[in-house]
């Protein structure tokens, strides 16, 4: 089955610096991948997701990249604010006319310092 | 957008009770939903994924006598822990989706539900 790998496991930065989580995954059939913000007691909330048909995909302060060869991709966060604080997970699925179950990754703990 | 409810968002039961967890998707009809169980500081694992009518379909190490999941409608699955012990203790989330051909949605998760068995 599916293996997603993330890095770091922890990543502090001060405010206004960019924070980068690095993910791999196993299998190449995968071609959806998404990332989740998740806060204490909270459910996980899309952020950003990314289609393997594209390399690359940005939402203001956040962007996402996919190198499908290689089989890893990563989230940027520019200008990161407190609020960013949270843990980030990617995961990766097998998505077609139905979706197929993520596989997440380890998570990653960001915190931003003000 | 798409916005799944799960309840209760907390529960504390007495060893050997059942507790329900409903999930429901309030504004889209989701073809499949997951069931998914995360401990304190570690990823969500995939219990089991459930699509309307069918059986659940159960991960490997997943006893489906003590997690009952009943997917009846569109909207709507319930997970039962059943004679619940305080290692069943956990956090768990639902996630629904509609699929890839019913437009962009993804996999939309309910809040959770915090099970504390004592």
């Amino acid at each position: 089955g599916e293996n997603v790998e993330q890095h770091p496991s922890t990543l502090s930065v001060q405010e206004g610096d960019s924070a980068v989580i690095k993910c791999t995954y196993s299998d190449s059939a995968s071609n959806y991948f998404p990332w989740y913000k998740q806060e204490l007691g909270k459910g996980p909330q899309l952020i950003i997701d990314i289609r393997s048909n594209v390399g690359e995909k940005k939402d203001q302060r956040i962007a996402v990249t996919l190198n499908k060869t290689a089989k890893h991709f990563s989230l940027h966060i520019t200008e990161t604010q407190p609020e960013d604080s949270a843990v980030y997970f990617c995961a990766a699925s097998i998505g077609g006319t139905s979706y197929g179950k993520l596989t997440f990754g380890q998570g990653t703990i960001l915190t931003v310092h003000p | 957008g798409a916005v799944v409810s799960q309840h209760p968002s907390w529960v504390i039961c007495k060893s050997g009770t059942s507790v329900k967890i409903e999930c429901r998707s309030l504004d889209f009809q989701a073809t499949t939903m997951f069931w998914y169980r995360q401990f304190p500081k570690q990823s969500l694992m995939l219990m089991a994924t459930s699509n309307e009518g069918s059986k659940a379909t159960y991960e490997q190490g997943v006893e489906k006598d003590k997690f009952l999941i009943n997917h009846a409608s569109l909207t709507l699955s319930t997970l039962t822990v059943t004679s619940a012990h305080p290692e069943d203790s956990s956090f768990y989330i639902c996630s629904a989706t509609r699929g890839f051909d019913r437009g962009s949605g993804g996999y939309t998760f309910g809040s959770g539900t915090r099970l504390t068995v004592v």
